[in-house]
């Protein structure tokens, strides 16, 4: 069965900082990996995904992740924090058919 | 048109109210989904549309049901609900071969 860990269930930095955002997942086989970000009382938006390819994946408002099949993990990363990304932010694996495996969610903090 | 709408963005209920949710995309999204999110949790599948029809029930109670009337229309009609099915609803849909879900913004429901 799938399953998703995302480590953390809040994380504050330092405006200007460095974001890491932690996700392992379970799966018998490579799964299609997303990070959602969720700000207050509005929808899932998609930061980024992977599906195949390169395991270097670019997204949204300058965030990236990486694909570590070794590691099976997902981590989300931006190199410099701006206040306007805090926000909680969600990964999510499916290995096809409609279901989405949701992690338990990072809220990240952002400090001026 | 590049977004999923959904209707109305706030809804209160009393237990014996019979109330529906609309969700719309023009995208040619040929896969459907409903979601529940209650606060501070990530969003839980309810329903899956493929093509029209009914493809996944997430074992959800009768109180709730789904409606696909074509394809680019979801409803989720509500009727006898409990305090405890207030949540935020969440409507997703994906573009035809892709796994990769577009979220709306939410109806939060609020049942009394």
């Amino acid at each position: 069965a799938q399953s998703v860990t995302q480590l953390g269930s809040h994380v504050s930095v330092s405006e200007g900082a460095l974001v890491l955002l932690r996700c392992n997942y379970s799966s018998s086989v490579p799964p299609y990996l997303f990070w959602y970000v969720q700000y207050p009382n509005q929808g899932l938006q998609l930061l980024l995904k992977y599906t195949t390819g390169a395991t270097l994946v670019k997204g949204i408002n300058g965030f990236e992740a990486e694909f570590k099949k070794s590691e099976t993990s997902f981590h989300l990363t931006k190199p410099s924090a701006h206040m306007s990304d805090a926000a909680e932010y969600f990964c999510a694996v499916t290995l096809g058919g409609g279901k989405l495996i949701f992690g338990q969610g990072t809220e990240l903090s952002v400090k001026p | 048109d590049t977004e999923v709408t959904q209707t109305p963005k706030h809804l209160v209920m009393g237990m014996t109210n019979k109330k529906s949710l609309k969700c719309e995309q023009h995208m040619g999204h040929r896969a459907m989904y409903w979601y529940k999110q209650k606060a501070k949790k990530p969003p839980e599948l309810m329903f899956v549309y493929s093509y029209e029809k009914l493809s996944i029930n997430e074992s959800v109670p009768s109180r709730f049901s789904p409606e696909c009337p074509n394809s680019s229309l979801l409803n989720l009609h509500l009727h006898a609900l409990q305090p405890e099915d207030s949540a935020l609803y969440l409507c997703a849909s994906s573009p035809p071969g892709s796994e990769t879900q577009y979220f709306g913004p939410g109806t939060r429901l609020l049942v009394l």
